[in-house]
């Protein structure tokens, strides 16, 4: 399976203020996604990131509120702006491997954001 | 039809018992099934996956079971451990090696008590 690392692991942000959260895969993988979690609750899809060109977006989620940069096949970001207290959560990065020795979906450890 | 069901809700079984959680879906154009495992402040771990041509798939104390035709699935894990306390995601995907996204149920809190 793929090795997958966050940061920060958790931040403590101010209404108003934006967060970049970083995702890096020990290998290439063919795609990357980012979810929320809310406390207690199932993992919701926020986007595809895409390498090179813009990330897709699910319904609910906007570009302008969370862009996300993918440069390369192993490294993504997401950045939550505007931030206000509803956007507390944890997010989570994801990725789907190449070849047979990473098959299935695989989560990084997450990132816990608490917005005051 | 985009929506994965997942029951119970939360479950409380004895060291040594049968967990069992069922989920159901609509969509026939899933093609994988993979189940998570979460456990508290962890992201979500792949713990084991089937596809719609087989029945059954087991490994270790999990096995999965599929009906096709009802569009249904459970994950059964034997001779419950207290370690096996945690979060469990059913979903679907349109492929195992997708390119698409995974459709995740709502989860089932496990406890497993000495």
């Amino acid at each position: 399976s793929a090795v997958i690392s966050q940061k920060p692991s958790r931040d403590i942000c101010q209404r108003g203020t934006s967060l970049t959260i970083q995702c890096q895969v020990d290998s290439q993988v063919t795609m990357m996604f980012w979810y929320r979690q809310q406390p207690g609750q199932s993992l919701t899809l926020i986007a595809t990131a895409n390498q090179g060109s813009e990330a897709t977006y699910e319904s609910g989620f906007v570009i302008d509120k969370f862009p996300i940069s993918r440069p390369n096949l192993t490294f993504s970001t997401l950045t939550v702006s505007n931030m206000s207290p509803e956007d507390s959560s944890i997010y989570l990065c994801s990725v789907v491997g190449r070849g047979a020795n990473i098959r299935g979906q695989y989560f990084g450890p997450g990132t816990r954001l608490t917005v005051t | 039809q985009q929506q994965v069901k997942q029951s119970p809700q939360s479950l409380i079984v004895q060291k040594g018992g049968i967990s069992i959680i069922n989920c159901a879906y609509e969509n026939t154009a899933f093609d994988y099934f993979p189940w998570y495992q979460q456990f508290p402040g962890k992201g979500p771990a792949l713990l084991i996956a089937i596809r719609p041509d087989v029945s059954e798939k087991k490994e270790g104390r999990f096995t999965i079971s599929f009906n096709k035709s009802a569009k249904q699935f459970s994950l059964h894990i034997m001779d419950s451990q207290p370690g096996d306390s945690a979060t469990y995601f059913c979903a679907a995907s349109m492929s195992e090696t997708s390119y698409d996204k995974v459709i995740f149920g709502p989860g089932t809190s496990l406890s497993v008590i000495p």
